[in-house]
Parts: C-alpha cells; structure tokens; sequence
C-alpha cells in the first residue's frame, strides 16, 4: 500500500536559519503529494501541493519538488521565522486512496 | 467563514462511557473524514464519508462509528470508552479526491481513564 516516511524531529532552528524536512513515499502509480501544516492548538492546514511529476509547489516561503526518480517531496525554507514553528506533515493521496500521513515533524525557531 | 466546526475542544470519560463527537462544515463538501492523532504516529483515519447517507470504514474503525445524514453534519460516536481511545481527534473535509485540500477542525483532545 501507499507509504510515506519523514524524518523526525523535533528540529530546533534559529530565525533566518535554512529549514528542510525529509519526505519519501511509496506508490503503486501516480500520487498527488501534500505538506499540512499544524499550528498550535489548531487542526492541520495545507500548506503546499503538488500533482506531478517535476512540479514544485510553494506557498509562505516554503517550497517542495516531486522528484519521481527519487520517490521524495522535500520540504523546504530559506529563511524561517519564529512563526514557522508547528509540526509538518507529508502526505500522499492516489486514486480511490485516501489520504496518507507522514508521522509528523515538529519545528521550533528560535528568536 | 466558519469552515468545519468541532465540539467538545475536550473531554475526559471514564471508562465504559459513550460519547459522540460533532463535526459540521459549512463548506458544501461532500467528503467527509474522521482522523486521530497520536504522538509519533501521524494521522490514522478512523471513518470516512463520500456524500449524505454513505459511510465507509478507514483504518482504525473499531469501537467507534459515524453517521451521515446530511451533507454539513458527521458525528462520531464511541459506545464504550477505552484508554486506548485517549487521543486527538480532528473532523476534515474536502470537496473532492484524490488532490483536494482537505478543511480541518481544530481538533477534539479526549482523554479516557
């Protein structure tokens, strides 16, 4: 079945710091993949998409490339805010499959 | 522009106490979906529902069950509460799938002891 793998965290960073974040996944065809975002004390936002191959999704600063050839989405950020801080999920979605989580990763940036 | 919607934000129980979970969005979206969160793991999706009156089960269903009965409302109902069930349980939905963004609630922290 659909899979996807992220690193762990927790990271801690300082402000203006360069934020990447670790994704891969496992497909049996052609996924459409996701980054959410988890504010404190909030439910999980989009953040990004992608639904191709080679196509970059970006949004807030961050950005993240489907890679087909290496089965990864990476996350990330060239200069991250203490705001930036939450937890990021990858996530994975096919045809007539729902929605798969990455187990999370918790980012804290530091004033 | 009240998106989806959940109560309680938290409960406790006690074991063996039932409770339902309401959900509703405002959004016309057909998908509905229940999820818990659990430290380290990720989401898991509990139930989900393609349009008013169809439910299916996602990967964790059991001690829990829903219903749809019209397209803004879909609660989730647990009979028998177990420490197993101590979670964070948030309400989704979306218009469509597969690449549709799912809308989120802002969660429901339940703990059973």
């Amino acid at each position: 079945g659909n899979s996807v793998t992220q690193m762990e965290g927790p990271v801690t960073l300082s402000e203006e710091a360069f934020l990447t974040i670790n994704c891969t996944y496992t497909a049996t065809g052609y996924p459409s993949l996701f980054w959410y975002v988890q504010y404190p004390g909030e439910g999980l936002q989009l953040l990004l998409k992608a639904t191709k191959a080679d196509d970059k999704g970006s949004n807030k600063g961050f950005e993240a490339t489907y890679r087909k050839e290496t089965t990864s989405f990476h996350l990330e950020k060239g200069s991250v805010q203490v705001s930036d801080s939450a937890v990021y999920f990858c996530a994975l979605s096919e045809l007539l499959e729902k929605l798969s989580f990455g187990a999370g990763t918790t980012v804290t940036v530091r004033a | 522009n009240a998106g989806v919607t959940q109560t309680p934000k938290f409960r406790i129980l006690k074991i063996g106490q039932s409770m339902t979970l309401q959900c509703t969005q405002d959004m016309n979206h057909n998908y509905m979906y229940w999820y818990r969160q659990d430290p380290g793991m990720g989401l898991k999706l509990i139930y989900y529902s393609v349009g008013a009156g169809i439910t299916d089960k996602g990967e964790v269903p059991n001690g829990y069950n829903v219903s749809r009965s019209t397209t803004e409302d879909f609660p989730l109902r647990l009979e028998l509460a177990a420490p197993s069930q101590t979670s964070v349980y948030f309400c989704a939905s979306s218009y469509s799938e597969p690449s549709s963004p799912l809308h989120f609630g802002n969660g429901t922290r339940l703990t059973v002891t």
